[in-house]
């Protein structure tokens, strides 16, 4: 089992669909991240949250909508999508959040398309 | 602004060549931390190295090793007799050093180099 899991592994959706992303981290971490990976394009950072708290909104539309009921899931809620939002979400949890050195270990991410 | 520039966007190489993987990143932070990842097929990225700015020892790690030039901003990863298992899409990450904790994983990635290795 690895120690970040994250489902769907695949996701196909219309732009008015509302659907989630889960992720969870089975390693005891006190952060948790969503990444964006588009094609030819370096990951963006999109969402941290510190100990249950959002400490980072890297300016991501309103049309995702992150979660965190506790510090082992992270949820991406997507609702009225748009076809760039097309990409590998990828999520990601550490131990020391925000001193720059943390060590990340990221999920498979999630591939999804909306059509 | 930070940068991180892999210049090399694909490499072939045969079974038990070496490759060097190039990686230049540009901050205006004193302090700072280098990172190299490594994505194999399955997506997940797994980390391999972290490097402080200020060590710029060199370091191996197995067939692994990283040449870290601070005075030409070049953190360079080369893989000794590359096997056909590492092939996957490298990435480099610049982080800022930050004391106090408002870092929160700002990690600046590279565009990633795809690696092929042929039997």
């Amino acid at each position: 089992e690895t120690g970040v899991t994250q489902t769907p592994r695949h996701l196909v959706m219309g732009m008015t669909n509302k659907k989630s992303l889960k992720c969870e981290q089975h390693l005891g971490h006190n952060a948790m991240y969503w990444y964006k990976q588009s094609a030819k394009k370096p990951l963006e950072l999109m969402f941290v949250y510190s100990l249950e708290e959002r400490v980072e909104n890297n300016s991501v539309p309103s049309r995702f909508s992150p979660e965190c009921p506790n510090s082992s899931h992270l949820f991406l809620h997507l609702h009225t999508l748009q076809p760039e939002d097309s990409a590998l979400y990828l999520c990601a949890s550490s131990q020391t959040p925000g001193q720059g050195k943390e060590k990340l270990f990221f999920g498979s991410g999630t591939q999804l398309s909306v059509l | 602004a930070q940068k991180v520039t892999q210049a090399q966007t694909e490499i072939s190489v045969v079974e038990k060549e070496d490759v060097t993987l190039d990686c230049v990143y540009e901050t205006r932070d004193t302090t700072y931390y280098l990172f190299w990842y490594k994505q194999p097929p399955s997506g997940e990225l797994v980390f391999l190295i972290r490097r402080n700015s200020f060590d710029e020892q060199n370091e191996i790690s197995g067939r692994y090793s990283w040449n870290f030039q601070k005075s030409t901003s070049s953190f360079n990863f080369t893989i000794t007799a590359s096997q056909v298992v590492d092939s996957a899409v490298y990435f480099c990450a610049l982080g800022p050093r930050e004391a106090g904790g408002t870092s929160y994983g700002k990690l600046t990635f590279g565009q990633g180099t795809i690696l092929t290795v042929h039997p």
